[in-house]
């Protein structure tokens, strides 16, 4: 089946430094990637689309300038956290859709951030 | 109104039990509903589509509404594995992105 592969699985940082999380589609062409953000016992919120090629659309009250989405390519969307803060401790998951518009959400494996 | 909603729970029931979640739909032009599960500190993952005429898979039976707007799970036989969260995805007509229902909680006990 279609595969997401996100990595880091976890990362720490220090407050103040930038990460990078990388989503890549294996099998198939990711022309969208949606980005979530889910904190403990909460659901998943929707962060941002993106679309290869195009600018992210972000969804209310996710700073557009803080979590930087690049699709630059069919295979690979980019979510960078600039400037975290222990707020921003969360876990960001991707997925895409492989087959189509009626077709499941395949997701990324999530990222575990912790900002200290 | 949310656009998918689902009861929280979490449902707490022994092994063996048969169990049922029901997540409603706003939107009458939605399409295509999902069924996942999530463990905790993990991704969800699909479990299983759910189609018009319902479908079953092993021990999980999900069904379709149209006419009331909503699907539903139901869980034969639970096992302890099967506690976990449980999500429904719509892909409501007209819009691209999947929406979720916040997940309803199931945990079995021996």
């Amino acid at each position: 089946g279609a595969v997401v592969s996100q990595h880091p699985s976890w990362v720490i940082c220090k407050s103040g430094t930038s990460v990078k999380i990388e989503c890549r589609s294996l099998d198939f062409q990711a022309t969208t990637m949606f980005w979530y953000r889910q904190f403990p016992k909460q659901s998943l919120m929707l962060m941002a689309t993106s679309n290869e090629g195009s600018k992210a659309t972000y969804e209310q009250g996710v700073e557009k300038d803080k979590f930087l989405i690049n699709h630059a390519s069919l295979t690979l969307s980019t979510l960078t956290v600039t400037s975290a803060h222990p707020e921003d401790s969360s876990f960001y998951i991707c997925s895409s859709i492989p087959g189509g518009y009626n077709s499941p959400l395949h997701f990324g494996n999530g990222t575990r951030l912790t900002v200290t | 109104r949310k656009e998918v909603e689902q009861d929280p729970g979490p449902f707490n029931v022994p092994e063996g039990a048969t169990v049922a979640f029901n997540c409603t739909y706003s939107n009458s032009a939605s399409q295509s509903f999902f069924w996942y599960r999530q463990d905790c500190r993990k991704e969800p993952k699909l479990l299983m589509s759910v189609y018009s005429s319902g479908n079953e898979d092993g021990r999980f039976t999900a069904q379709l509404n149209r006419a009331s707007q909503y699907i539903s799970l139901l869980i034969r036989d639970s096992k302890l594995s099967d506690s976990a969260t449980y999500l429904c995805v719509v892909n409501i007509g007209g819009s691209y992105i999947p929406t979720f229902g916040r997940g309803t909680s199931l945990i079995v006990h021996p």
